[in-house]
């Protein structure tokens, strides 16, 4: 059965403070790992990732994908309280059309 | 463009009743899709389509239908509502299932008592 795993679960962090995310996976030809931000209501995308090595980087996040190792790791740096969100992975499979994604891992970071 | 719209944003239900959650998107996208989002079970794919005419279920299909005869839209039913299928519920859609990122709806809060 295909997973996606996600650790922490929940993190709390002052501002200014780097964090680390998790993105664990088991699935059958993998295609795709995304990650997605999630304040109030609906998610809103961050980076998508095919290849091993290669770092996406959008300001203070960034991300890395080891499809050996099968995982992902999403970066924060210098965090403010506007980054404050559940952090969602979804990982996407070569001849379905599904997405499956992991519980998400809860931010807060406090002035 | 309005991008992925929901309706209703919220609605109580009674057990037993039935309803159609709305979905619309104006982007040309194929595909769509229905999730569930309970506290601490991240985002369940409910049911999916490919294009118009083409469904297919996902983790969590049972006590839900869909269709899409059109391009722009995918309703999900509720067939006889239950306590259980108290949840958010988002809508997304994208170019092509699995390649691209999904745009989601805003979303819809639904209780059933």
């Amino acid at each position: 059965e295909d997973k996606v795993v996600q650790s922490p679960l929940s993190l709390v962090v002052h501002e200014g403070d780097t964090v680390t995310l998790n993105c664990s996976y088991e699935v059958t030809n993998f295609r795709s790992l995304l990650w997605y931000k999630q304040e109030k209501k609906a998610p809103t995308f961050l980076f998508m990732l095919t290849s091993s090595g290669i770092e996406k980087k959008s300001g203070r996040l960034s991300s890395i994908l080891d499809k050996k190792e099968l995982f992902s790791i999403l970066n924060i740096t210098a965090t403010q309280t506007g980054d404050s969100a559940i952090y969602l992975c979804a990982v996407s499979t070569s001849g379905t059309y599904k997405y499956i994604f992991g519980t998400g891992t809860r931010l807060k970071v406090l002035a | 463009n309005a991008g992925v719209t929901q309706t209703p944003k919220f609605q109580v239900l009674k057990t037993g009743q039935s309803m159609t959650l709305q979905c619309a998107q104006d982007m040309n996208h194929e595909y769509m899709s229905w999730y569930r989002q309970d506290p601490g079970m991240g985002l369940r794919l409910i049911h999916y389509s490919v294009g118009a005419g083409i469904t297919d279920q996902g983790e969590v299909p049972n006590g839900y239908n869909v269709s899409r005869s059109t391009t722009e839209d995918f309703p999900l039913r509720l067939l006889s509502a239950a306590p259980s299928q108290t949840s958010v519920y988002f809508c997304a859609s994208s170019y092509a299932g699995g390649r691209e990122t999904q745009y989601f709806g805003p979303g819809t809060r639904l209780l059933v008592l």
